[in-house]
């Protein structure tokens, strides 16, 4: 069956060492997977959208990797703070045109 | 603009009673998609409407459950005889164009239910 798994473990790391986000995904062929951003009691938030054919993909200090052989996305956030705290959620879309989420992996940047 | 908006923010209901949440999307936004949170879970996809095609109800987890939309603006998802394993929060989102899988969500705040 299809599917995503993120670490279900929350990541703790101190302020501006770099949070390194999981994603794999399985019996999968996405041609593009996105990264949200979900704080407590809100709606998630888009961040970024990479394409099966970009290797990397930068937004400020965020950084998204697709390595489509490894069927794994990575997330990374540098010099973290701890206003980046929240829960990152990835996200596919199927051949339905449904866009299927994991379950997301809270990161808590402490002082 | 506005972004997407549900209400209620909250609702508590008794086991066995029917609610009703509401969206309204992005104006202009012709996909609209429903989802599930149950707490410290992902994202559960309920339905998704895309203009005047049919709904995708795939998600729907009984018959219990069911949801409309009007044109291209409000939403409503109804859930019938509610019981305890329906408390979650219960997401809208919508995104410019039906049928791209490039184009983004925009979500709302969501509602949480309580079915006590």
């Amino acid at each position: 069956s299809q599917k995503i798994e993120q670490n279900s473990e929350a990541l703790n790391i101190q302020e501006g060492k770099t949070a390194t986000l999981t994603c794999n995904y399985t019996n999968y062929s996405p041609a593009y997977l996105q990264w949200y951003r979900q704080d407590p009691g809100r709606g998630p938030v888009f961040l970024l959208l990479i394409r099966e054919n970009e290797k990397e993909k930068r937004k400020e200090r965020l950084k998204v990797t697709f390595d489509t052989t490894l069927k794994q996305s990575l997330f990374h956030i540098t010099a973290s703070q701890p206003a980046d705290s929240a829960t990152y959620l990835c996200a596919v879309y199927n051949q339905g045109g449904k866009l299927i989420f994991g379950q997301g992996t809270e990161l808590s940047v402490k002082p | 603009g506005a972004g997407v908006s549900q209400s209620p923010s909250n609702k508590v209901t008794e086991k066995g009673k029917d609610v009703e949440l509401r969206c309204d999307p992005i104006s202009g936004h012709t996909a609209l998609y429903w989802y599930r949170q149950r707490l410290g879970q992902g994202l559960e996809f309920l339905i998704y409407f895309q203009g005047n095609s049919a709904p995708d109800k795939s998600g729907l987890p009984s018959d219990r459950f069911s949801a409309e939309r009007t044109g291209e603006s409000v939403s409503t998802l109804t859930i019938q005889r509610t019981q305890q394993e329906d408390s979650a929060v219960y997401l809208c989102a919508s995104s410019p164009l039906a049928g791209l899988v490039q184009e983004t969500q925009y979500f709302g705040p969501g509602t949480r239910l309580l079915v006590l």
